[in-house]
């Protein structure tokens, strides 16, 4: 079967930075994604890691840890428009489709 | 624009009844999904479409359906088999059903009245 953890609910001040963790566990790694969703919208892409180590693109990084089944998303610069949830997704080998984490509710504060 | 298109924004059904919802993508995208979304809980994968004409059971299939007949479209009839319909639920598209980039609609809230 498959699992994902991350944390339900984080708080960040405005301009600082933030990391949201996630773990998986699943048969045969084929890719883990991040997603960022504003309430009621839809989802939108942020970033793929299918080989171990940091992605990064402008403010958002994601690293990939395989070994470990370990994810983080690194938030810089926070901005009030990042207050929203962040998925976590991971593909399997075979699969024809992503399983998704719970997500994380970030709030941005001044 | 080139997106994904789902409609209505809100829909309301009546006990017994069937309601469908659309999905329409100008991508040119092959693969097409239907997850469900509660609070508190991941996107749950309903039903996906590898190519025209042909869908595949996801995960929480019971209680409803899909059809492929145009690569564009990839509506969900939500059945009267489906007992607790309330929810939020995506359409999305990728390139392939290989391709990892999902692009998802702007959903439709169900809710039971």
């Amino acid at each position: 079967g498959q699992n994902i953890d991350q944390p339900t609910e984080m708080t960040a001040t405005e301009g600082a930075i933030v990391q949201i963790n996630c773990t998986y566990q699943t048969s045969g790694f084929n890719g883990l994604f991040w997603y960022q969703q504003h309430a009621g919208e839809a989802p939108t892409f942020l970033s793929y890691n299918v080989l171990d180590g940091l992605e990064e693109k402008g403010r958002f990084s994601s690293f990939l840890s395989r070994s470990k089944g370990y994810s983080y998303l690194l938030l810089k610069e926070l901005q009030m428009k990042d207050s929203a949830s962040y998925l976590c997704a991971v593909r399997s080998t075979g699969a024809n489709n992503l399983f998704f984490g719970t997500g994380t509710r970030l709030t941005v504060i001044p | 624009d080139g997106g994904i298109t789902q409609s209505p924004k809100y829909l309301f059904r009546k006990e017994g009844q069937n309601v469908t919802l659309s999905c329409e993508q100008n991508l040119n995208h092959d693969a097409m999904y239907w997850y469900r979304q509660d609070p508190g809980q991941g996107l749950r994968l309903i039903y996906y479409s590898q190519i025209v004409n042909d869908f595949q059971k996801g995960d929480i299939a019971e209680g409803y359906s899909v059809s492929r007949e145009k690569k564009e479209s990839f509506p969900l009839t939500v059945t009267s088999a489906q007992k607790n319909p309330t929810a939020f639920y995506l359409c999305a598209s990728s390139i392939s059903s290989r391709n990892e980039k999902l692009f998802f609609g702007s959903g439709t809230q169900l809710s039971v009245l």
